[in-house]
């Protein structure tokens, strides 16, 4: 079983539509998560943390369950701009915190 | 804002050469990390750095591996005889505590021939 499982779309929406991602791990040890966005060839850039009781930020909402190892991103009212990889990222902490990272979810967003 | 650097941007290397990937943290960071990513895999953790020793390595940081910060501001990934294979981008990223925000540099892509 993969550590960390995201559906690798693509998912293509029109501007302005709702989507979400899901993602689920299997380490129980994880004590950090994150969605980062990866635009083509550039590097991981932290989008959010994930806390337990659910984050919000702008357009953006989190939600981490953690009986079920499962963590979600939603996204309103998207944006051209929006288009990119989302990477669901678990952390084991230890001392050092290794990130764990999914394969990547890709939204094209379009006119 | 501050930001991590990486150098070179790109490196073309033939196989059994020795690279050296050079990377400039956060300035007040003291947890230190490289990760690799083959072109259309996912970002992999390779190891992490902490106190002028390393804290953990994954089982592609094998013997041709070895990291070291010479100076107070460099963070080096060295390979000592690259192979096909290690061609990839090359991630360098800090963080200020080891629980809180990872922050990546722009990568070094390598290519071995």
């Amino acid at each position: 079983r993969k550590e960390v499982e995201q559906d690798p779309g693509p998912f293509n929406v029109p501007e302005g539509a709702t989507v979400a991602f899901n993602c689920t791990y299997s380490n129980s040890a994880s004590q950090s998560f994150f969605w980062y966005r990866q635009d083509c060839r550039k590097e991981p850039k932290l989008l959010m943390s994930v806390y337990s009781s659910g984050n919000e930020d702008g357009r953006f909402t989190a939600q981490l369950n953690r009986a079920s190892q499962y963590i979600s991103l939603l996204i309103r009212d998207s944006k051209l701009s929006d288009s990119a990889t989302y990477l669901c990222v678990v952390g084991v902490t230890g001392g050092y915190n290794k990130l764990i990272f999914g394969a990547g979810t890709r939204l094209a967003v379009h006119p | 804002e501050p930001e991590v650097t990486q150098t070179p941007s790109h490196q073309v290397t033939q196989m059994g050469q020795e690279v050296i990937l050079r990377c400039v943290p956060i300035s007040n960071h003291l947890y230190f990390y490289w990760y690799r990513q083959i072109l259309g895999q996912k970002v992999e953790f390779l190891v992490s750095f902490y106190n002028n020793e390393i804290s953990e390595k994954s089982e592609i940081f094998d013997d041709q591996f070895s990291v070291e910060r010479p100076d107070g501001s460099n963070f080096t990934l060295k390979i000592r005889s690259t192979k096909l294979e290690d061609s990839a981008m090359y991630f360098c990223a800090s963080s200020a505590r080891d629980i809180e925000t990872q922050y990546f540099g722009p990568g070094t892509r390598l290519l071995v021939l």
